[in-house]
């Protein structure tokens, strides 16, 4: 599979705070989905983005899919400790739509 | 709640086994893609089945096979288990056109001692 680099590996805020991290990929994607995955648990879909510059918004969650169709990024904005988990971003290029992974953000909130 | 589900929950076995792992997609999903994740790999895709026939074949080991049924459930197959093959086995379901967006189920965790 294609290799997705996202970053920051890890992120430990305090509550209240904004949050970004991105996603970039080494070819073209037609589609990005960031998903949050909880211990134990699989991960649940945030947000799907499927045309380059498209902003979408999910409450306080603001993703945008990349001019170039190589990167995204995820914006949280003013953190609740329940943020806390490992976002995924998530690409494919149509091949049967079969999902690329970034190794995910882990994001700590304190209270 | 995605509406995938997945059985069992957890798995402890040992090496050499072989075990079975089951998925439902989704009410009218005709893909289900499964999934591996551990700890150094990350999330990986195995294999991919739409309305019963396998449609794409990701990082899928040759002692691992897959099938759809025809009431949509996909089995995954693992045999000749490694110590290594310990992981969290994920299955996804999406519908037969756009939104192309993947829903997960809640994962079997194997143990392979």
């Amino acid at each position: 599979g294609q290799q997705l680099n996202q970053s920051p590996q890890s992120m430990f805020i305090q509550e209240g705070e904004d949050v970004s991290m991105n996603c970039t990929s080494s070819s073209i994607f037609n589609t990005w989905l960031w998903y949050k995955q909880d211990p134990g648990e699989g991960p649940v879909l945030l947000i799907a983005l499927y045309k380059a510059g498209e902003l979408t918004s999910n409450g306080r969650l603001t993703a945008q899919f990349g001019i170039t169709r190589k990167d995204s990024f995820l914006n949280i904005s003013a953190s609740i400790p329940s943020d806390v988990g490992i976002y995924f971003c998530a690409g494919h290029s149509n091949s049967g739509y079969a999902l690329n992974f970034g190794k995910g953000t882990s994001l700590l909130v304190t209270p | 709640d995605s509406g995938v589900t997945q059985t069992p929950k957890h798995l402890i076995t040992a090496t050499g086994q072989r075990v079975t792992l089951r998925c439902s997609p989704r009410s009218g999903d005709l893909s289900v893609y499964w999934y591996q994740q551990s700890l150094d790999q990350g999330l990986q895709f195995l294999i991919q089945y739409y309305n019963g026939e396998e449609r794409a074949k990701g990082n899928i080991l040759e002692r691992f096979s897959a099938q759809q049924f025809p009431d949509l459930h996909s089995e995954l197959n693992l045999s000749s288990l490694e110590l290594g093959d310990s992981a969290l086995y994920f299955c996804a379901s999406r519908g037969g056109g756009p939104p192309y967006e993947q829903y997960f189920g809640p994962g079997t965790r194997l143990t392979v001692t």
